[in-house]
Formats: C-alpha cells, structure tokens, sequence
C-alpha cells in the first residue's frame, strides 16, 4: 500500500492566486513528521515545510502552510499569492518515527505551473 | 557549511561499465541517504547509513548495486556493470537524527545516463 499519496500529477494556478496541493498519508505510528519540498527544472529538492503528528498548530513558512487534518491524515500544501517562480514538482513526504528508522518515504508528485 | 555535495553532476557512460557516485554530507549528520528518482517509480530509498553503519539496504535494486561509506564525512554509490534501465538521477541526502523542519539536506543530484 501506499504510504503516500499525491492524487494531483498536475496543476494550473493563475499568477497571484492560491493553491492547495493534495497529501493523504497511511501509518500506524503514532508519532511521524510529514514534509513539503519543492524540485524545480534545475533539479534540486528544496524544503519548504514540515509538520510534526503532535503539533498543536498548522505549520507555516511565508507563503506557504500546511493544512494538516490529522483524523482524515491528509496533509495538503497551502501556496498562498502564487508566483511564476512557484512552477515546479511538489513532493509530500513522511518520516515514521518509531516504525521505519530515520528515512523519508516520497509520494509520486505534482506538477505545478503557474500561468501569467 | 556548503551543503551536501554530490559528484559529478552528470555522468554518461556504456553499458557494462562500472559507474561511482560520491556525496560528501554536511558535517555533524549522522544519517546518509541514497535516493533514485525516475519517471516510472518516482523518489525511492535506496539505503541509508547511520555513523556510517549501513541500517537499510532493502531498496537496492539487485546485486549489481552497492553502497560503502568509510567514514563520516563521504559515501560512494557503485553500479557494476551498469545497465540502460539505471540512467536516473541519484540524490543523496544527510540529516541528524528525527530531523524536523529543514533537517534533512538534500544534494544537487547526479544524473546518470547509461547508453
């Protein structure tokens, strides 16, 4: 099964619009910490978020937030004003803290692009 | 601190050669990871190494694949014989253990195209 799951392989914002990007997740741990990074065409794997099973609060950073509905396990990424910059793949990944080690297990993506 | 380096950047070679991937991780990370992305099967584990004990190695294709990492600050990725069905990018990435937020640093990558 998966333990990730990105159900959007890709997207259309306008320029200066939000966006939400889809994340349900799949574990028994009780403890685990969920992640955003963001793969422009150059390659690279930026963070952008995380978000820990047992905080209190929705995590943001800038432009971004994480809306984190711990009952339904979802962890969609929230892209508040969109830029052009923001074109790019955006992975959601998960780190089970008492099942799996210290590793991180990626969903398949979503293509984002941003249209002027 | 520079970040976690990964060398080459690009690497092209023959079927049935023998290819190394080098990754230097940042300082003070006890755990390395070898990723693989494709088209086909995305971002997936490889192994990871912990104080440079390998801990997982599950993910490794087939024997073809093998992974050393001598000491804390460097890591290899060797594919003997390479095939066509390699060519990927290979990410390493480092972190400290139960990394939060930013805490797990990944590499530029290293695109491997076997013809």
């Amino acid at each position: 099964a998966q333990k990730i799951t990105q159900t959007q392989p890709g997207m259309f914002v306008q320029e200066k619009e939000a966006v939400t990007l889809d994340c349900t997740y799949d574990t028994s741990d009780p403890s685990y910490g969920l992640f955003w990074y963001k793969q422009p065409s150059s390659g690279e794997m930026i963070f952008l978020i995380y978000q820990g099973s047992y905080d209190q609060q929705n995590a943001t950073e800038g432009r971004y937030s994480l809306n984190f509905q711990k009952a339904r396990k979802s962890a969609n990424l929230v892209i508040s004003a969109s830029q052009l910059g923001d074109s790019a793949m955006y992975f959601c990944a998960m780190r089970e803290d008492n099942n799996a080690g210290n590793m991180l297990t990626f969903g398949g993506g979503t293509r984002l692009m941003v249209k002027p | 601190d520079a970040g976690v380096i990964q060398s080459p950047r690009h690497e092209v070679t023959e079927m049935g050669q023998e290819v190394t991937l080098r990754c230097k991780p940042i300082s003070g990370h006890d755990y390395l990871f070898w990723y693989r992305q494709t088209m086909m099967r995305g971002l997936e584990l490889l192994i990871y190494f912990n104080n440079n004990v390998p801990i997982d190695d599950s993910g490794m294709p087939e024997d073809r694949f093998s992974a050393k990492m001598p000491n804390a600050s460097f890591s290899t990725l060797k594919i003997q014989p390479s095939e066509p069905r390699d060519s990927a990018v290979y990410f390493c990435a480092s972190s400290l253990a139960w990394a939060r937020a930013g805490g797990y640093t990944f590499g530029s990558g290293t695109r491997l195209t076997v013809v």
